[in-house]
């Protein structure tokens, strides 16, 4: 079935970066985009941008500008995040979810990884 | 920026139904798709194009939308149904394409 997995739960000092990993299966990796999507405690789901495996090309969210970087490595069927100069308000449950289509729904989602900023 | 407007909360008793409106600009202009999420857990897809359902998905659950007014109907509803249910479109206004979420409705089933 078509799954995706990512890393465990990371703690990380304010200032530092993070990088989390999406490993999908049962579907061919590059035909589909990853998008990221974050949820901070209690609040709702904010989208931070897309990347096309197959190129390699992305999108982020203007917030995220500067900050995110989204890469892949097809050989291992693998997705990554990198958020940097990391600050408390960027602890959240950080998600990867396939994009059926572009411009379309996604499914399905990881069970998403909690990241901590704390000092 | 696309907002995406949902009410916090709707609450239903077993057997009723439920619906939950997510309003927008122009929004059936749009595709709308949305995602219940139960606590601990990650989002799943359950309409997608405004009103198709993912196999696997209850035939009690439907979807529409027109105007400024999308809408999620779960009908007789069940206490498994209880969970945070999110909206989402693609706002293509720009040359630079986001994804926009509502803020999330919480359905408690009484």
């Amino acid at each position: 079935q078509v799954q995706l997995v990512q890393s465990g739960a990371e703690v990380k000092k304010p200032g530092a970066s993070v990088k989390v990993s999406c490993k999908a299966s049962g579907y061919t990796f590059t035909s589909y985009d990853i998008n990221w999507v974050r949820q901070a405690t209690g609040q709702g789901l904010e989208w931070m941008g897309w990347m096309n495996p197959n190129s390699g090309n992305t999108g982020y969210a203007q917030k995220f500008q500067g900050r995110v970087t989204m890469t892949r490595n097809t050989s291992i069927s693998t997705a990554y995040m990198e958020l940097s100069s990391l600050r408390s308000e960027d602890t959240a449950v950080y998600y990867c979810a396939r994009e059926y289509e572009r411009y379309s729904m996604f499914d399905p989602w990881g069970q998403g990884t909690l990241v901590t900023v704390s000092s | 920026s696309y907002v995406l407007t949902q009410p916090p909360s709707v609450s239903v008793a077993p057997g009723k139904t439920a619906r939950i409106t997510c309003g927008g600009n122009n929004i059936g202009s749009k595709s709308v798709h949305w995602y219940q999420q139960k606590p601990g857990q990650a989002p799943v897809l359950v309409i997608y194009y405004d009103s198709d359902r993912p196999s696997g998905i209850p035939e009690r659950f439907s979807g529409s939308n027109s105007g400024n007014t999308a809408t999620l109907t779960i009908s007789r509803v069940e206490a498994g149904d209880e969970a945070d249910y999110y909206c989402q479109v693609w706002d293509s206004s720009s040359d630079h394409p986001d994804v926009v979420f509502g803020g999330g409705t919480k359905l408690t089933v009484l």
